[in-house]
Parts: C-alpha cells; sequence; structure tokens
C-alpha cells in the first residue's frame, strides 16, 4: 500500500523558508509518476503548488513559481517543498500526493489523478 | 493558466435531494477533469476521473458529464456521508494543475 507522509515544522516566522518533506512508502518514486504539492489555507480551497517527476523535473503553479522549489531524493524515496519569504497567507494545511492514477482522455492523451495522498500538515506562519 | 470556476461556492440539500454541482474552465480541456470530495480534516478523495468516469469503490449514485468548458458532478440522492465539499480538478496541462474554488453542500 501506497503510504506518503508529510513532515516539517508546524510553525514558521515571516519573511523565513517553509521547508517541508514527504516520505514515500510502499512504492519507489525513481518507479515514475509525478508527484505533487497542495495546499489549503484553513476554511479556504485547495491550490497546486507544484509536481515533481522523479527525474527532477518540476513545474509550478505560477502564482508561487518565484518562491517555490520542489525537489527529489530517490536515495530516500521522498520529495520536499521550499517556500520563501512566507507571510500569514501562507499558513495553510499543506498536503503531498501521487499523480499516480492514468487514464487515456477523450483524445487519447494519457493523462493522470491524484490517487494517493498524505495526510497534510498544518503550517502556521507567525512571530 | 487554465482557470477553473465552480459553482455553486455552497449549497443547502435534505437527504435524498438530486444534487448538481457545476465547473467552468477558461479554455476547453477535453474531458481532462475529475472530481474530489473533500470531509473536514481529511484529505481530498478522487470521485470520478475523465469527467464521468467512476473511480473504483465509489457510490453509483455519484455520476459526471461533460466535455470542453462545461463539466457537471451529479448526487442523484444525497446520502448524510455526503456532506462534504467537493472540487473539481483540471489536468489538461498535466502535470500543471488547477483547482475549482470549491462547492460545500450542507444539510438543510
Amino acid at each position: 500500500q501506497v503510504q506518503l507522509q508529510e513532515s516539517g515544522p508546524g510553525l514558521v516566522k515571516p519573511s523565513e523558508t517553509l521547508s517541508l518533506t514527504c516520505a514515500v512508502s510502499g512504492y519507489s518514486i525513481s518507479s515514475g509518476y509525478y508527484w505533487g504539492w497542495i495546499r489549503q489555507p484553513p476554511g479556504k480551497g485547495l491550490e497546486w503548488i507544484g509536481s515533481i517527476y522523479h527525474s527532477g523535473s518540476t513545474y509550478y503553479n505560477p502564482s508561487l513559481k518565484s518562491r517555490v522549489t520542489i525537489s527529489v531524493d530517490t536515495s530516500k524515496n521522498q520529495f520536499s517543498l521550499k517556500l520563501s519569504s512566507v507571510t500569514a497567507a501562507d499558513t495553510a494545511v499543506y498536503y503531498c500526493a501521487r499523480l499516480g492514477g492514468r487514464y487515456y482522455d477523450s483524445s487519447g492523451f494519457v493523462r493522470y489523478y491524484f490517487d494517493y495522498w498524505g495526510q497534510g500538515t498544518l503550517v502556521t506562519v507567525s512571530s | 493558466a487554465i482557470q477553473m470556476t465552480q459553482s455553486p461556492s455552497s449549497l443547502s440539500a435534505s437527504v435524498g435531494d438530486r444534487v448538481t454541482i457545476t465547473c467552468r474552465a477558461s479554455q476547453g480541456i477535453r474531458n481532462d477533469l475529475g472530481w474530489y470530495q473533500q470531509k473536514p480534516g481529511k484529505a481530498p478523495k478522487l470521485l470520478i476521473y475523465a469527467a464521468s468516469s467512476l473511480q473504483s469503490g465509489v457510490p453509483s449514485r455519484f455520476s459526471g458529464s461533460g466535455s470542453g468548458t462545461d463539466f457537471t458532478l451529479t448526487i442523484s440522492s444525497l446520502q448524510p456521508e455526503d456532506f462534504a465539499t467537493y472540487y473539481c480538478l483540471q489536468d489538461y496541462n498535466y502535470p500543471r494543475l488547477t483547482f475549482g474554488g470549491g462547492t460545500k453542500v450542507e444539510i438543510k
């Protein structure tokens, strides 16, 4: 069974860098798929932050791109998120997830959906 | 970037009601859309992928339709366990993704 577990500080000071790690078990990241970070501010909706492949190829939400870095460590079977210059607006539950559900769309292109999620971790930005 | 507009943002309904939630994309996305259900304190759970394909284990009262820019999630007969928040997610630009704003389904 694939499991994902987020970890990292629950409290970060404004202007500092938020750092989280997603440890994966039950599946080797090196075997494939994109892996993603998603966040949800308290009482608000879901926001895709970015996705990374085991090769290190990354895609970021344009609204966060200047502050986000996602990296992968295949030796530890984990991937990480760094968000710099945080403010109170970055307070959220942060989820990691696997884009591993494959299907073919109406034009025959391969697409993927999130099939496994971590439980989420709350990060509060406050002094 | 593709924008996803979901409506309504919330609705009140009774057990047994038929509920419809819509999602509109800012450009055509074929059928590259999924619907997720989220309950408080939990990670989202996939209900529908490819706009209309029911995920294994999801009750058949859930259905999805649409292609291009307009999509619909329908719950044919609302059950107590269905009170939750629902999100659409486009994967047309996979692995660049966009969620809709969410629809909270509350008890009337």
